[in-house]
């Protein structure tokens, strides 16, 4: 079955250590999107991605980069930068051809920095 | 920013229909209303989208007001299992370089049993 996936589920690090989370889509979408979520909050735009070799910036991009080199991958850094990086990340991916298609999400990683 | 406005949170007893409204009064000619749910700790799920027109699927009904600037989601016999946030989303339909959606704060959805 198609979809998207994200690893870790789970995710510790130390203060100070960059950290890249994973995700992947088989879903042939062109376009693929990274959210961050706080306790009771909405979803903010770190990054997005409409073609490989291409992304933006989303509304919270500092301390974070990412990189889009194939089509199916579009990896997340949190860097030692950003300074509240504990948090539940999501990947979405959607086609651009056709709104007919929503977003899929992935099923998020949950990144707790000690 | 979000383009649409929600309340907060919502009530609605097991069995009976939840309508989930939306203000959306600055949506553009080419955009389109999307819906989208969250379960605890999950990834959102898309319900349902439209344009104009109101439109059902398995989940649901969309129903968007003639001057296009609110909407309502109904869910016609709630579960305990819909008990979740629910984005209302304003999305341009073309094929764009700056396409994405910016999520508002949603509406907390409780089924009371």
């Amino acid at each position: 079955d198609g979809g998207i996936t994200q690893s870790p589920k789970y995710l510790f690090r130390k203060e100070g250590q960059n950290v890249t989370l994973s995700c992947e889509q088989n879903l042939n979408h062109d376009a693929m999107y990274w959210y961050r979520q706080d306790p009771g909050q909405g979803l903010r735009l770190i990054y997005y991605s409409q073609i490989v070799n291409d992304f933006q910036k989303g509304d919270i991009a500092e301390g974070y980069s990412v990189s889009r080199e194939k089509k199916e991958s579009f990896p997340l850094t949190v860097t030692s930068a950003q300074k509240n990086p504990t948090a539940f990340y999501l990947c979405a991916s959607s086609t651009t051809a056709n709104t007919n298609y929503g977003y899929t999400f992935g099923s998020g990683t949950r990144l707790t920095v000690v | 920013d979000a383009k649409t406005t929600q309340p907060t949170s919502m009530d609605c007893a097991e069995g009976r229909a939840a309508n989930l409204p939306c203000n959306h009064s600055t949506i553009s000619g080419n955009e389109y209303v999307y819906w989208y749910r969250q379960i605890h700790s999950q990834g959102p799920q898309y319900i349902i989208h439209g344009l104009k027109n109101n439109e059902t699927n398995e989940m649901a009904s969309l129903i968007i007001t003639e001057d296009r600037k609110s909407s309502t989601l109904i869910l016609p016999h709630a579960t305990l299992r819909d008990t979740a946030v629910y984005y209302c989303i304003v999305r341009v339909g073309y094929r764009n370089r700056d396409d994405k959606i910016i999520f508002g704060k949603g509406t907390r959805l409780h089924i009371l049993p």
